[in-house]
């Protein structure tokens, strides 16, 4: 088990950045590689891009102009900009541990989501 | 992006039956595909990876199969507690995408 929880406010106004931090506990941020997930209500998932303790990131090219990622290693902690949110934003945000398979990654342990709502 | 299509979108059926849901890719991913479980409020839940291998603790009943860039999730008797949202995910091509759910309900 590595417990993940995501934290930050719920509450985002247009066009302002959304952040949002993950606490990794059981286990150290320097093993894996992690993503951020979001589901809009109601939809499906989407993947937002992962990050590495080194720093080596890949992104969604869909959000990439907008996202940024982050790890502090000293807190075990991994952390989501988006900037110049809409109401398209609106969603849940999950942090996730991949797993490497035989060509790229899924995710086997999954925080429990923070609802995000951009609003004015 | 590589599209990944779920059918049906929902469904209903009664305990103890057998349920499959299909998830198409757009193109060859290969056996590069994983199935998560997802109830009301919670996070995702990885079921199977590699379209057919089964991740630990995930009951017996759950199984996958491929067929060229068609994948079936099956359950064998379906469970009060197997009543959720299923996803499809590729991991063949970054960017990783998810098929759009199969709501099974009762």
């Amino acid at each position: 088990q590595v417990p993940l929880q995501e934290s930050g406010p719920g509450l985002v106004k247009p066009s302002e950045t959304l952040s949002l931090t993950c606490n990794v506990s059981g286990g150290s941020v320097k093993s894996d590689w992690w993503s951020w997930i979001r589901q809009p209500p109601g939809r499906e998932l989407e993947w937002i891009g992962h990050i590495y303790y080194t720093g080596s990131t890949g992104y969604n090219p869909s959000l990439k102009s907008r996202v940024t990622l982050s790890v502090d290693t000293s807190k075990n902690q991994l952390s989501l900009k988006l900037a110049f949110v809409t109401a398209t934003d609106t969603a849940v945000y999950y942090c996730a541990k991949m797993r490497s398979g035989s060509y790229g990654y899924y995710f086997d342990y999954w925080g429990q989501g923070s609802l995000v709502t951009v609003t004015s | 992006d590589i599209q990944m299509t779920q059918s049906p979108s929902s469904l209903s059926e009664s305990v103890g039956n057998r349920v499959t849901i299909t998830c198409r890719a757009s193109q060859d991913i290969s056996t590069s595909l994983a199935w998560y479980q997802q109830t009301p409020g919670k996070a995702p839940k990885l079921l199977l990876y590699g379209a057919s291998r089964l991740e630990s603790g995930v009951p017996s009943r759950f199984s996958g199969s491929a067929s060229g860039t068609d994948f079936t999730l099956a359950i064998s008797s379906l469970q009060s507690e197997d009543f959720a949202t299923y996803y499809c995910q590729q991991y063949y091509t970054n960017p990783w995408t998810f098929g759009q759910g199969t709501k099974v309900e009762i």
